[in-house]
């Protein structure tokens, strides 16, 4: 695609539901990135995909958080028993490695709301 | 432990020049990236800064000096749409090459 793609754009859930987050990457690019943002704050590195493979998970918060990449495109983070922290924006990213200025470009985020 | 430092709010005036400071003290260092943030919106890219210097593009600039662990973005001729936040990002390949560490950005509010 044209762009960084992220859905849903808004997700409402009540605590201790699962959620799932799709990014669909620009379109040749293997390098995939999920960050956090929550209110005010800068972003927080969660995983990075190279491929389907991910080399550093250590960003995730914990074992509730898994992230999975299929084909080497789409994206999919999963949060499992949500709980009100876990309330945030979360940003996809992706990048085309080896071209020195790997500069990332962002989806628009899915903003999660934990009741 | 490693950290991204910049300032968390700066004012300026419309046509004005803005410089925002970033310190970085990461265990190693393969470039480092500004980006900027409109309320709600994506980052979106900058500039890039990997060997030391200024590298300049149109009313944006961006110095770097390795040694210091320093950079700086300059916003020239301030225009009321340069309000947002700006993000300073650094990469370290020896933590891990596809983890681009960010500050908390700095929120550059311009008035009229």
């Amino acid at each position: 695609g044209a762009g960084v793609s992220q859905s849903p754009s808004n997700k409402v859930t009540e605590k201790g539901k699962d959620v799932e987050l799709r990014c669909d990457p620009i379109s040749g690019h293997t390098a995939l990135y999920w960050y956090r943002q929550s209110l005010g704050q800068g972003l927080e590195f969660l995983i990075y995909f190279q491929g389907n493979s991910a080399p550093d998970k250590s960003g995730l918060p914990s074992d509730r958080f898994s992230a999975e990449r299929t084909g080497g495109s789409v994206s999919t983070l999963t949060i499992q028993r949500t709980q009100q922290e876990d309330s945030a924006v979360y940003l996809c990213a992706s990048s085309f490695p080896g071209t020195g200025n790997e500069k990332l470009f962002f989806g628009s985020g899915t903003q999660l709301s934990v009741l | 432990g490693q950290n991204i430092d910049q300032p968390t709010e700066m004012t300026a005036t419309e046509g004005a020049i803005v410089q925002i400071n970033c310190t970085y003290q990461t265990s190693g260092f393969n470039g480092l990236f500004w980006y900027q943030q409109h309320a709600g919106e994506a980052p979106t890219f900058l500039s890039y800064n990997v060997l030391d210097g200024l590298e300049e593009k149109g009313r944006f600039s961006s110095f770097l000096s390795r040694s210091k662990g320093y950079s700086y973005l300059l916003l020239k001729e301030l225009q009321m749409k340069d309000s947002a936040s700006y993000l300073c990002a650094v990469r370290n390949p020896t933590d891990s090459w596809g983890k681009f560490q960010f500050g908390a950005g700095t929120q550059v509010v311009v008035t009229p």
